[in-house]
């Protein structure tokens, strides 16, 4: 059965609005997990490590203003896409260790 | 820097017919590399896994093999159907952190 659930699958915005996307781990408690963005025909690419009680960790680039993680349980995060604009439009992922690598069902973002 | 090269880019399979993808990495320290299988709009979802020690191994017809020394890994598909048509990527993680080093992917499509 499906590990990590995300939510919601498909988001249609305005630009200029705010997105969340809910990452659950479905049957364990996850202190860590991360937040992936993958654009068409590309690779995943770490976005962020989202930690349990503590601040997420962003990777170079990231604008850590702009994606808002929260992860305030042991099985949710959250990932909030502030002030959205049409190059933000991509494909979202999360994802936990366990200790293998299991991946939500993605997120696509389209900004118009 | 950690690195995983994955080729073909992309390649297309009659249907009942094999193929072999490839992938070369220069993750170090190895901890292991994982197969993943990804449809359109959907996230990654494991294949297969292997550490230092394995040289293959399969998940109905798919059938891993890993060289440590070359660092290098494939992944053959027996027997095509055109389910299998999606996007497998390589993933190598570093026995240094969490991290995950992520291939470009090959992109496969079955036809009938």
């Amino acid at each position: 059965g499906a590990v990590v659930s995300q939510h919601p699958s498909r988001v249609i915005c305005k630009s200029g609005t705010s997105v969340k996307i809910e990452c659950r781990s479905l049957d364990f408690q996850a202190t860590t997990m991360f937040w992936y963005r993958q654009f068409p025909k590309q690779s995943l690419m770490l976005m962020a490590t989202s930690n349990e009680g503590s601040k997420a960790t962003y990777e170079q680039g990231v604008e850590k203003d702009k994606f808002l993680i929260n992860h305030a349980s042991l099985t949710l995060s959250t990932l909030t896409v502030t002030s959205a604009h049409p190059e933000d439009s991509s494909f979202y992922i999360c994802s936990v260790l366990r200790p293998e690598a299991f991946f939500g069902q993605g997120t696509r973002l389209t900004v118009v | 820097k950690n690195q995983v090269e994955q080729s073909p880019q992309s390649l297309i399979i009659l249907e009942g017919k094999n193929c072999t993808l490839q992938c070369n990495y220069t993750v170090s320290p190895f901890s292991n590399l994982r197969w993943y299988k990804q449809d359109t709009g959907r996230g990654p979802v494991s294949l297969t896994i292997m550490t230092f020690s394995e040289n293959t191994k399969s998940n109905g017809r798919y059938t891993a093999t890993l060289d440590a020394d070359t660092k290098q890994s494939s992944l053959h598909i027996t027997a095509s159907q055109l389910s299998d048509s999606a996007s497998y990527i390589c993933v190598v993680s570093s026995a240094n952190d969490y991290k995950l080093s992520f291939g470009a992917g090959t992109t496969v499509t079955v036809r009938a």
